[in-house]
């Protein structure tokens, strides 16, 4: 099956430093990946769609300069959070985009602003 | 914009019974994929639903598509223990590789 890698599981950092997190198609090409928020007990939502070799697609109310995306190559994109806050502390989570349209999610990334 | 809901939000029910999720869209969608979420873990990809009326079982687990592809849902036979974790819809839009997730329901059992 499709597996999609995203590091690191856990950061623990001060406020005001940026935070990277990778996020890895290991067997496929994924020509679009995208990035999630997820608050404890609650649904997912969608921050940005990520296209390989293009600007990404940010959801409306999402700062596009608070989290930057780059999607360089057909495996490999990457949130950045700038500047982090305790705001900012969530669990986020990317997903790859297979056949069908059928994502495959990483193990998501669980970030604690201090 | 599109929105997804799902009732019920919670279901605790005791291992062997019946649990069903009913998913609901304000749009009509392409399709309706499913996702289980395990506590603490990621969504994992259960089943897609493409066509109108579609039905589909894996093993214990029933899914249909509405007529008007605007909602589905999700019926468990017999729960068991490994079945707790959070179940999410999601719906696509035609030409469009975006999903919309629904609320999600959060299953329970008591052993």
């Amino acid at each position: 099956g499709a597996v999609v890698s995203q590091h690191p599981s856990r950061v623990i950092c001060k406020s005001g430093t940026s935070v990277k997190i990778e996020c890895r198609s290991l067997d496929f090409q994924a020509t679009t990946m995208f990035w999630y928020r997820q608050f404890p007990k609650q649904s997912l939502m969608l921050m940005a769609t990520s296209n390989e070799g293009s600007k990404a697609t940010y959801e409306q109310g999402v700062e596009k300069d608070k989290f930057l995306i780059n999607h360089a190559s057909l495996t490999l994109s990457t949130l950045t959070v700038t500047s982090a806050h305790p705001e900012d502390s969530s669990f986020y989570i990317c997903s790859a985009s297979g056949a069908k349209n059928i994502q495959y999610f990483g193990a998501g990334t669980r970030l604690s602003v201090l | 914009g599109q929105q997804v809901m799902q009732i019920p939000q919670y279901q605790h029910v005791q291992e062997g019974e019946d649990f069903t999720t009913y998913c609901n869209s304000s749009t009509t969608l392409s399709n309706i994929q499913w996702y289980k979420q395990r506590p603490g873990g990621h969504p994992v990809f259960l089943i897609q639903l493409v066509k109108s009326g579609e039905v589909k079982k894996q093993k214990r687990l029933t899914f249909q598509f509405g007529e008007a592809k605007k909602n589905s849902s999700l019926h468990i036979t017999a729960t068991q223990t490994t079945d707790v974790g959070t179940y999410f819809c999601a719906g696509g839009a035609t030409g469009n590789e975006k999903l919309t997730f629904g609320t999600g329901t959060r299953l329970t059992i008591i052993p």
